[in-house]
């Protein structure tokens, strides 16, 4: 069975402009979660879509947002890039509600650079 | 609201020494309790989980957990640690049902000196 697949892998762009990262689950997952990585921060929680509707959000301002298509794909979005939104940004899929008891299993990742 | 404290930010061990690497959560109602391991440019994995039950909980790569209600705290163990479970671990929580989503530690490097 194939992994949590994101892409692109790396991007570099420059401050102001807008980004939209992409996650395809695990073959029959319907949750999928967004993290941001930051070496200060740590591991934060972007949002949570199942079944196409967001079911959670962390504390992030409205330039971070996403949405989940009726494959279980996922996409999120920044927009007016801070240097600030450098991260490593996970993307994790589970069957279930991520965390409850469902495990997340997690992708490789894509590296937002910001200059 | 659920929180996680991982005590120490860094932790480095001797080949084939054992390991602990402690993690303390805080949450008003049950929870359910998670490690995971991230390779370098790798997302995270997850080694072992409690949700229930036995409150000695092993995982993959030798590593075991035990769960202590009373202490709040989830601290992963292994007897003899391998130059390959040099990481970063994570220590996170999910507390009721899962509602508030997971929560993750700061994480610990653990770095395995030859």
């Amino acid at each position: 069975k194939a992994g949590v697949t994101q892409t692109p892998r790396y991007l570099i762009k420059t401050r102001g402009q807008q980004v939209t990262l992409s996650c395809s689950p695990i073959s029959g997952h319907r949750s999928v979660s967004w993290y941001q990585q930051t070496p200060g921060q740590g591991l934060q929680f972007l949002f949570e879509y199942f079944s196409e509707t967001q079911r959670n959000k962390g504390n992030f301002p409205g330039r971070f947002s996403g949405r989940q298509f009726s494959n279980s794909r996922s996409e999120m979005n920044v927009s007016t890039l801070e240097l600030g939104d450098s991260a490593l940004y996970l993307c994790a899929s589970s069957l279930d509600r991520g965390g409850a008891n469902s495990p997340l299993h997690f992708g490789n990742g894509t590296r937002l650079t910001v200059t | 609201a659920q929180s996680v404290t991982q005590l120490d930010s860094q932790v480095p061990v001797f080949e084939e020494a054992p390991v602990e690497l402690r993690c303390n959560y805080s949450s008003s109602v049950s929870v359910y309790l998670f490690w995971y391991v991230q390779y370098p440019n790798q997302g995270l994995q997850l080694l072992l989980k409690y949700l229930s039950g036995s409150t000695l909980v092993k995982g993959i790569n030798g590593f075991e957990a035990e769960f202590n209600k009373s202490q709040t705290s989830f601290h992963l163990r292994k007897p003899s640690v391998h130059i390959s479970d040099t990481a970063e671990y994570f220590c996170s929580v999910s507390a009721g049902g899962g509602a508030d989503g997971l929560t993750f530690g700061k994480g610990t490097h653990l770095i395995i000196q030859p």
